[in-house]
């Protein structure tokens, strides 16, 4: 079966320095990995996703980008944090092609806090 | 662009009685999905139930059930024999077909009394 981790879980970091939240998925290849924000009392925001190693898409232009180094691997960074980055962060993974039920499988989520 | 919207911030009900919870979405697409999370306080995000639009049968995942209007664009969670790990955030969401985006309604805070 598969299972996403994501790491770490929570994260205190002061205004201006960098951010790098990282999620694996395991027991699939070539998913579809996605990256939400949830702001307090909202739901969610999709930031970015990846079809495919080195493939990134943006969907909201901001101070955060992201990288798939590795087929089940996909990173989310900052060089420089902002007040407005602190949030719930969530990796989603999905399966693409033939047999693909359009789901999005989400994993423990990070929640950093910025000072 | 898709939005949706649930229209109860909070929600609550006895445990072992039946609750609904309602969402509304606004789209001119034809192929689309919805889902329904929910997000208990660890915060991580679990399928309840999928509707693909194309199919009239209304989804169940035995407690969990929808009402599913297509032309009213509804698509309610009813959850029956509430129990107290139902208590939780949930959220509905809609994807278009072919697109990678879920879009998300702000939540509906439930709460399960004993």
């Amino acid at each position: 079966s598969q299972t996403i981790h994501q790491w770490p879980a929570t994260l205190v970091q002061p205004v201006g320095s960098p951010l790098s939240l990282e999620c694996t998925v395991e027991g699939t290849s070539n998913p579809n990995l996605y990256w939400y924000r949830q702001a307090a009392g909202r739901g969610l925001q999709l930031l970015f996703y990846s079809v495919g190693i080195g493939q990134i898409s943006s969907e909201v232009p901001q101070n955060l980008s992201a990288s798939r180094p590795q087929d089940r691997q996909f990173i989310l960074s900052s060089k420089k944090l902002l007040l407005s980055d602190s949030g719930f962060y969530l990796c989603a993974w999905r399966l693409w092609g033939s047999g693909s039920t359009d789901t999005q499988y989400f994993g423990p989520g990070t929640r950093l806090t910025v000072l | 662009a898709q939005t949706v919207t649930q229209s109860q911030p909070e929600m609550s009900v006895q445990e072992a009685e039946t609750v609904t919870l309602s969402c509304t979405y606004d789209t001119s697409e034809s192929d689309y999905y919805l889902f329904w999370y929910k997000q208990p306080p660890s915060r991580q995000m679990i399928l309840v139930i999928r509707q693909e639009a194309y199919k009239q049968q209304n989804a169940t995942e035995n407690r969990f059930s929808v009402n599913f209007q297509k032309a009213a664009k509804s698509f309610s969670l009813k959850i029956s024999d509430s129990q107290l790990g139902d208590a939780a955030m949930y959220f509905c969401a809609y994807n278009q077909g072919g697109s990678e985006k879920l879009v998300f309604g702000k939540g509906t805070k439930l709460t399960v009394n004993p």
